[in-house]
């Protein structure tokens, strides 16, 4: 069964302490990798696509990894304007993509 | 440019009732996306539109629940004889590419079914 699994579920961190989010995926063919943002009461927000493993994307603070198995979000020295939900998804079919429940991440100033 | 809109941010209904849930996505994307987000799961995929044709409706939880498209453009969620079970965030999503890529989230539309 094609599934994604996000962890850890909730992330506090101090303001400049560095941490990474995992995205763990089961597919039978990954057509690609997407992170997204959520702040409350809003919609995801694009951050990056991975296609294949090694692929490497950075923005701002953040940069997501990819290997065979697992993605990898790492935030370098967060702000608490980084606080959000990240999502994780995997594109399995034409149009066809699976979410994780994603992580909730605290940035405490 | 306007991002994907979605009406209305809140509908409160009650049990039994019919709701329709309207999305607005970016002009010129073809491919439009329905999910829903209920609280603590990962969204959960509805419907797919390309263009104003639907090739796969395998996602949408009942008979009760149907989608249109009309015009290459907007789009109408309709939930018939509501259940509680119906109450989450739903989510329209557009993109440029017919197959696959980015998409670009509306805001949602909060559904509470009491």
């Amino acid at each position: 069964e094609d599934q994604v699994t996000q962890s850890p579920e909730a992330l506090r961190l101090q303001e400049g302490e560095s941490s990474s989010l995992n995205c763990s995926y089961t597919v039978s063919g990954l057509r690609g990798l997407f992170w997204y943002r959520q702040d409350p009461g809003k919609g995801p927000e694009f951050l990056f696509t991975l296609y294949s493993a090694g692929e490497e994307k950075e923005k701002e603070r953040l940069k997501a990894t990819l290997t065979k198995k697992k993605s990898f979000l790492h935030i370098t020295a967060p702000k608490p304007e980084d606080s959000a939900t990240y999502l994780c998804a995997v594109q399995i079919g034409t149009y066809k993509y699976i979410f994780g429940t994603g992580t909730r991440l605290k940035v405490l100033a | 440019g306007a991002g994907v809109s979605q009406s209305p941010s809140n509908k409160v209904t009650e049990k039994g009732k019919d709701v329709e849930l309207r999305c607005d996505p970016i002009s010129g994307h073809t491919a439009l996306y329905w999910y829903r987000q209920s609280l603590g799961q990962g969204l959960e995929f509805l419907i797919y539109f390309q263009g104003n044709s639907a090739p796969d409706k395998s996602g949408l939880p009942s008979d009760r629940f149907s989608a249109e498209r009309t015009g290459g453009s907007v789009s109408t969620l309709t939930i018939q004889r509501t259940q509680q079970e119906d109450s989450a965030v739903y989510l329209c999503a557009s993109s440029f590419r017919l197959a696959g890529g980015e998409q670009f989230f509306g805001p949602g539309t909060r559904l509470t079914v009491l």
